[in-house]
């Protein structure tokens, strides 16, 4: 059965910290892993891997894939207050139309 | 943000009443997904199309039926809502499918007493 698993399940840091978001994923012949921010609404779309090792970059979050180790992280430096929300991983297994989405890590920025 | 919207935002129903949601988009976007979201299981697919009167089950189909019959429009019905079925539902796009970046609608919040 596909899975991803993200971690921690919550995270609570202080602003000004870098976080790092994992996510650790086993689908069938995998495709493309994507991740979302989720505030009190619908996901919106951050960053799409598809090989190992390039980092994807946008301001102060960037994210890497390594596929032989199966996961991904996200990663937040000089973190605010409008970071708080839940970050999401979803992966795309080969053939599949269905994105198999990761329960997601709660974080909390405290000013 | 992908020109989706969702209708209604919310709604309260009572068990054994039929529901349907509706999901406009104006990016003529081929795929089109319904997806619920529930505490502890994140989001899971519940039904997608691959064009119009082109539809096919995700994992949690059961209770569930859908229809396009217009590019820009996927409508999801509960025939019998049951309160299993209270949930936040959510729209999604995609231009090419298998792959590619899903975009989110604002979601419905439906409650079923």
């Amino acid at each position: 059965e596909d899975k991803v698993v993200q971690s921690p399940l919550s995270l609570v840091v202080h602003e000004g910290d870098t976080v790092t978001l994992n996510c650790s994923y086993e689908v069938t012949n995998f495709r493309s892993l994507l991740w979302y921010k989720q505030e009190k609404k619908a996901p919106t779309f951050l960053f799409m891997l598809t090989s190992s090792g390039i980092e994807k970059k946008s301001g102060r979050l960037s994210s890497i894939l390594d596929k032989k180790e199966l996961f991904s992280i996200l990663n937040i430096t000089a973190t605010q207050t409008g970071d708080s929300a839940v970050y999401l991983c979803a992966v795309y297994p080969q053939g599949a139309q269905k994105l198999v989405f990761g329960q997601g890590t709660r974080l909390t920025i405290n000013p | 943000d992908a020109g989706i919207t969702q209708s209604p935002r919310h709604k309260v129903t009572e068990t054994g009443t039929p529901v349907t949601l509706r999901c406009h988009q104006t990016e003529n976007h081929r795929y089109m997904y319904w997806y619920r979201q529930d505490p502890g299981h994140g989001l899971r697919l519940i039904h997608y199309s691959y064009g119009v009167k082109d539809t096919d089950k995700g994992e949690v189909s059961d209770g569930y039926s859908v229809s396009r019959s217009k590019t820009e429009d996927f409508l999801l019905t509960l025939e019998s809502a049951t309160s299993s079925q209270t949930s936040v539902y959510f729209c999604a796009i995609s231009l090419r499918g298998e792959g590619d970046t899903q975009y989110f609608g604002p979601g419905t919040r439906l409650t079923v007493l």
